[in-house]
């Protein structure tokens, strides 16, 4: 069965600080797709980033980056030089390839910004 | 509509009533999917519609929780015999079909569900 752990329940930063999220997962499958969601007061779940479990290449999107470790089972999440408007939960998650429409998601990481 | 839509927002009910919660999705998205969101159990999967498709109901908790998706397009949630564990948010997202392992889902705002 696949799974998704977030240690982290809750961070604070002050505005302009980086806030680095961890995911672990678990799953059985050779391919997999990892997400982050972003989920700010509104309630909407807003898609932020996927990656394939046969890519393991980390990349920079504006002030977000990601760092995957098939080694580790880790799929870290970045936030470089924060802003209130990124106070949210944010979850990771995971979907196998065979159930791609089904994802399977972490407990959340609440994330508050202070100005 | 430009994003997806759910009614009600919020839904008060007691204990034992039949509620039904409504998705909009996307024009043009083929795939819909249903989400659950609750303090115990997190976000959890329920159901998903992909066209004209039979859905996959594994993730539907007990026999009292239905869904359909009429003209592939609205969905229609509805919980029988409603109990207070069936708390929770509801939510509602859709893809196109090409999308759905890509994670490219628009979710909605969601059904805030009470049973009292």
């Amino acid at each position: 069965a696949q799974k998704v752990t977030q240690a982290q329940t809750e961070i604070s930063v002050v505005e302009k600080e980086d806030v680095t999220l961890d995911c672990v997962y678990e799953t059985r499958d050779t391919t997999y797709y990892l997400f982050w969601y972003k989920q700010p007061p509104s309630g909407e779940l807003v898609f932020l980033i996927r990656r394939n479990s046969f890519d393991e290449q980390n990349e920079i999107s504006g002030r977000y980056s990601w760092n995957f470790q098939k080694s580790t089972s880790s799929f870290n999440f970045t936030i470089t030089a924060s802003q209130v408007v990124d106070s949210a939960v944010y979850f990771c998650a995971l979907s196998e390839a065979r159930n791609d429409y089904k994802l399977s998601f972490g407990a959340g990481t609440t994330v508050t910004v202070r100005a | 509509g430009a994003g997806v839509s759910q009614s009600p927002s919020n839904k008060v009910t007691e204990k034992g009533k039949d509620v039904e919660l409504r998705c909009d999705p996307i024009s043009g998205h083929t795939a819909l999917y249903w989400y659950r969101q609750s303090l115990g159990q997190g976000l959890e999967f329920l159901i998903y519609f992909q066209g004209n498709s039979a859905p996959d109901k594994s993730g539907l908790p007990s026999d009292r929780f239905s869904a359909e998706r009429t003209g592939g397009s609205v969905s229609t949630l509805t919980i029988q015999r409603t109990q207070q564990e069936d708390s929770a948010v509801y939510l509602c997202a859709s893809s196109f079909n090409r999308n759905r392992g890509r994670g490219g889902y628009t979710f909605g705002s969601g059904t805030r569900l009470t049973v009292v």
